[in-house]
Parts: C-alpha cells; structure tokens; sequence
C-alpha cells in the first residue's frame, strides 16, 4: 500500500524559514518524481514544485511565487523528500500536501496519484 | 502560464442526474496533460481523470473526462450523494495549474 506522510508543519514568523518532510512507503521511491501542492485556507489547490528521480537527473521545478525561496530535495535512502521554505510570507499560510504523481515526461510535472494526508503552515507575527 | 477557468463555479443537482463541468484553457494544453480532481471536505484530492481522458484505477465509470487543445469536459453520470465535492482540473505541462474549482452539490 503507497503511504505519504507530511511532518513539519508549524506556526512560523515572516521571514522565518521551515522545512517540511514527506515519508514514504510502498513504492520504489528512488524511481519516482514526488511533487508538492499547497492549499490556503478556504482556496483552491497550487502546485508547488517538482523533483525528478535521479535516472532523470534530479532536475527540480518549482511555481513561479516559490521560485528561489523554496527548495524541494530527496533522500533516496530513508525515501524521503523535502520541501525547504524560506523567507515565509503570510501569502505562504496553508496546508502542504506532497503527492506522488503519475509518470512524469520531460515536457510535464505529472498528475498527482497518490496524496498525502496534509501538514499546515501557519505563517503569522 | 496557462490560466484555467471553470464553469459554472457552483452546480446544485439531485441524484441520479448528470454533472457537465468545464474547464478552458487560456492556451492549448501540452498533449492533453489535464487531470481532474475530487476533493471532498476536509481530505487530500482524489485524482479522477488523466490525460484528459483517461480514467484513474478505482474511479467509477460513473466518472468520464473528455476534450483536446483548450476546452475539457468532466462528466458525472448519474449522480450520488457522495459525489458532493469540490472537483478541480489541472494541467501538468510546465508549469503546472490549477482552475478555481467547481463546488458541487446534491440536492
């Protein structure tokens, strides 16, 4: 059974840093890409941000409004992954799901298959 | 990046009835990289439709996805009331997005 398991979540300060964690179990996580999607409170899905199993390169792709404050890495060996937030702004607040997608193509980011139960953010002075 | 927009944003129908939502695109999709998604309250999204048109493993043939290029269609067929839910389209070209969400609801 495919597991995903989201940890991390807290009540942070603008311009904190946090990082999230994404425990995984029942599949080949070395070969998979793993994604992550954000919900505010009360709106509708965003995509996060991407990385790529390493046969792929490890390549990372990330939203425009995350781009060069977040930073997702992988833990091949405790299948793991990781989404490092830094510089958090109250437009950040919401709850962090990772998900791991459907095959991934060089010119796509993949559906999300299997999701994660969910860890909030809560980004506030 | 491409804008998705979905219509209507809230749909009210009996059981039994049939579903039509819409998402278009504000440019044609990579190779028809749209999926939809099932979100019910309070849990993870449920992946229901891929490529836009194929069907995820465990998803009722209630359940159907069509169209190409700019212009997706998700249909219910014969709705019931666990299909109350807010049900999302996204496109996985890059970078992904998401439409605002359609809000269903059984009468």
């Amino acid at each position: 059974e495919v597991q995903l398991v989201e940890s991390g979540g807290a009540l942070v300060q603008p311009g904190r840093s946090l990082r999230l964690s994404c425990t995984t179990s029942g599949f080949s996580f070395r070969d998979s890409a793993m994604s992550w999607f954000r919900q505010a409170p009360g709106k509708g899905l965003e995509w996060v941000g991407l990385i790529r199993s390493e046969t792929y390169g490890g390549t990372r792709e990330y939203a425009a409004s995350v781009k060069g404050r977040f930073t997702i890495s992988r833990d091949d060996s405790n299948s793991v992954a990781h989404l490092q937030m830094y510089r958090l702004t109250t437009e950040d607040t919401g709850v962090y799901y990772c998900a791991k997608p459907l095959r991934v193509y060089p010119d796509s980011t993949g559906a999300g298959k299997y999701w994660g139960q969910g860890t909030l953010v809560t980004v506030s002075s | 990046e491409i804008v998705l927009t979905q219509s209507p944003g809230t749909l009210s129908l009996s059981p039994g009835e049939r579903a039509t939502l819409s998402c278009r695109a504000s440019q044609s999709v990579t190779s028809n990289y749209l999926a939809w998604y099932q979100q019910k309250p309070g849990q993870a999204p449920r992946l229901l439709i891929y490529g836009a048109s194929s069907r995820a493993p465990g998803i009722p043939d209630r359940f159907s996805g069509t169209g190409s290029g700019t212009d997706f269609t998700l249909t219910i067929s014969r709705l019931e009331p666990e299909d109350l839910a807010v049900y999302y389209c996204q496109q996985y070209g890059r970078p992904s997005t998401f439409g605002q969400g359609t809000r269903l609801e059984i009468k």
